[in-house]
């Protein structure tokens, strides 16, 4: 089974706040993505990228960046983090896009 | 747009059976797929169905009609442990999954 990380795995951070939450996979994987889940909405598609320095938006992209530096790494970056961005936050990766994807254990990020 | 809907939660018992229900319309499908997530945990891939008709895979089966734009998750001998949040998600155009909220099963003793 395919694996991903994520660092940090809670985070607490002030409004006006600047965060990194980092994602790894190692198995080569060509897609990875992030989302969010918040109770009632599910997961929600915040960016995704199919290779080293290729970024896609997705379904919620407003206030957050994101950048894939290699294969294995990809970044979501709040640079003025507010309260609306509580929440539990998903790394994915898959072989191809509409394959299975493979989630990372989230990471909960806090915005006071 | 995109649409996956299920619904809030469902209930059943022990040693019975909970069927799980999606209905979606999208602009394309290439596949639907089911995941399972524990409270706090990460959803984890079930099964996947990309052709009409019933896959049984044992404790879980999914039923799939394109025509329809209906799929259900099959669990049978429930056991407690199978209390969880159930995804679908559907791909619509081969890059991208898109979730429904989730159904939140409660298996009751």
């Amino acid at each position: 089974e395919a694996a991903v990380t994520q660092s940090p795995r809670n985070k607490v951070t002030v409004t006006g706040g600047n965060v990194t939450l980092s994602c790894r996979q190692t198995n080569s994987h060509n897609y990875m993505y992030w989302y969010r889940q918040d109770t009632g909405h599910g997961l929600r598609l915040i960016h995704y990228s199919y290779g080293a320095g290729n970024l896609q938006i997705g379904d919620v992209p407003d206030g957050y960046k994101a950048t894939r530096t290699t294969q294995e790494d990809f970044f979501l970056l709040l640079e003025l983090a507010s309260p609306s961005q509580t929440s539990l936050y998903f790394c994915a990766s898959s072989k191809t896009g509409g394959d299975t994807q493979y989630f990372g254990p989230g990471t909960r990020l806090l915005v006071l | 747009g995109q649409g996956v809907e299920q619904p809030d939660n469902l209930m059943s018992v022990e040693g019975t059976f909970a069927r799980v229900n999606c209905t979606y319309s999208t602009s394309g499908f290439n596949g639907l797929s089911w995941y399972q997530q524990r409270e706090g945990h990460a959803p984890v891939f079930l099964s996947y169905v990309v052709l009409d008709g019933l896959k049984d895979s044992g404790h879980f089966s999914t039923f799939l009609s394109r025509s329809n734009g209906y799929s259900y998750l099959l669990l049978t001998e429930l056991q407690i442990k199978d209390s969880a949040s159930y995804l679908c998600a559907v791909n619509s155009n081969y890059n991208v999954l898109y979730f429904g909220s989730g159904t939140k099963l409660t298996v009751e003793p």
